[in-house]
Order: structure tokens, then C-alpha cells, then sequence
């Protein structure tokens, strides 16, 4: 069965400082990625994904994400973080074969210090 | 205009009780889901139907039901409600195309059973 792990559990950064959230994923075969946000008392939004192609993908809001096969990694990027940023951070991944749900991993809340 | 949308937002109650939770969808997707976010704000798959047949259904107590009177439409129906239960519980919905597809996620509803 497939897993994702996120090993920050709650990161604290001042505005203006770079933003990386670790992504791990157990998978053998081929998948689908995503991270998606969640702001306080709101729904779950999309931020970017990857299917296939070039593994550094960009998103909305300034972030960007790079899938490494080889460290069955997908780590998530901001380079200059806002105080609008503070949410909670979910990775996602699903297979390309069995069954079409994503499984989440347990999410990192970011708080933007201003 | 909603892409997916969820009644009621809140919504609380007894323990006992019955309570239903509605889902849409104006996208023209196939596929509707229904997740659950814990307090740790963990999200799990639940259920999920195609064109109105059941395809997915985790290890959830039979107190729950969905029903999907046509492709647009999720409902979820849950019998004797248990403080356990108290969670957000999101909708979603994708349209599948092959090894690719994004879901998009409804606000939630967020359930307190007393």
C-alpha cells in the first residue's frame, strides 16, 4: 500500500525567509503528486501537481515543487515567504494503476511570522 | 458558481441522531469522493463513486451510506451518530483521463457530534 510522509509536522519562518517542506512517498511504480493548501477555516486547494515530464513543477502563489524518482521525493519550495502563506500544507499522491484515491500525507502547518 | 459544494457547513448534533450531508458538482465530472480530516487534521479516503457506482469503500462503519442519485450529486447519510464521527468531512470530485486527473475538493462540513 502507498504511504506519504511529512516530516514536518510545524515549521515557524519570518516573512521574506525561503520555505522548503519535505515530501517522502513509498510507491514502486508510477504516480501522480500534488500538494494542495489549506487555509485557516477553508477548503483544500490545489497549489501544483505532477503527472510526467519536467520534474521541477510550478504553482500557484510563487511555489514550485521538484519530484526526485530516486528519493521517491517531492519537496515543496517557496522562496520568499508572506504572511498569507501561514496554512496547512498537504502532500498527496496517487497511482497510476489500482484504485483513484489520493492518500494524504499528515500534513504540515507553516506559520508566517510578520 | 461554485465548482463543489457542500451542505451544510456546520453542522451539530446528538449523539444518536441521523444526520445527511450533501454534495454537488458542476464541473462534469465522473467520479465523486468523500474524505474525512480528523482533529490531527489527518484526511483518508472514505468512499468514492463513478458515474453513480460505488468504486471505492474503505473500512468505514456501516452507519455510514452514500448515495449518488445521478453523477453530479454525493450524499452522505450517517445513522446513530457517535462522538468519533466528529470530523470535517470533504467532498470531491475528478474527471478521469487516463493516468491523469486532478481532484478539486468542496469547503467541508464540519461535523460536532455532542
Amino acid at each position: 500500500a502507498q504511504s506519504v510522509s511529512q516530516h514536518n509536522h510545524h515549521v515557524i519562518l519570518s516573512e521574506a525567509a525561503s520555505l522548503e517542506l519535505g515530501c517522502n512517498y513509498s510507491y514502486g511504480g508510477t504516480v501522480n503528486l500534488f500538494w494542495y493548501v489549506q487555509y485557516p477555516g477553508q477548503h483544500l486547494q490545489l497549489l501544483l501537481k505532477y503527472f510526467s515530464g519536467d520534474p521541477l513543477v510550478k504553482g500557484i502563489k510563487g511555489f514550485e515543487a521538484e519530484f526526485i524518482k530516486s528519493k521517491f521525493s517531492f519537496n515543496l519550495r517557496k522562496p520568499s515567504v508572506q504572511w498569507s502563506d501561514t496554512a496547512e500544507y498537504f502532500c498527496a499522491v496517487i497511482s497510476d494503476t489500482g484504485r483513484r484515491a489520493l492518500t494524504f500525507g499528515s500534513g504540515t502547518r507553516l506559520q508566517v511570522q510578520p | 458558481d461554485t465548482a463543489v459544494s457542500q451542505t451544510p457547513k456546520y453542522l451539530v448534533t446528538q449523539m444518536g441522531n441521523d444526520k445527511s450531508i450533501k454534495c454537488e458538482q458542476n464541473l462534469g465530472h465522473d467520479t465523486m469522493y468523500w474524505y474525512k480530516q480528523d482533529s490531527k487534521k489527518f484526511l483518508k479516503i472514505m468512499f468514492s463513486y463513478n458515474n453513480k457506482e460505488l468504486i471505492i469503500n474503505e473500512t468505514v462503519p456501516n452507519r455510514f451510506s452514500p448515495k449518488s442519485p445521478d453523477k453530479a450529486h454525493l450524499n452522505l447519510h450517517i445513522n446513530s451518530l457517535e462522538l468519533g464521527d466528529s470530523a470535517v468531512y470533504f467532498c470531491a470530485s475528478s474527471q478521469p483521463t487516463g493516468r491523469q486527473e486532478t481532484q478539486y475538493f468542496g469547503p467541508g462540513t464540519r461535523l460536532l457530534v455532542l
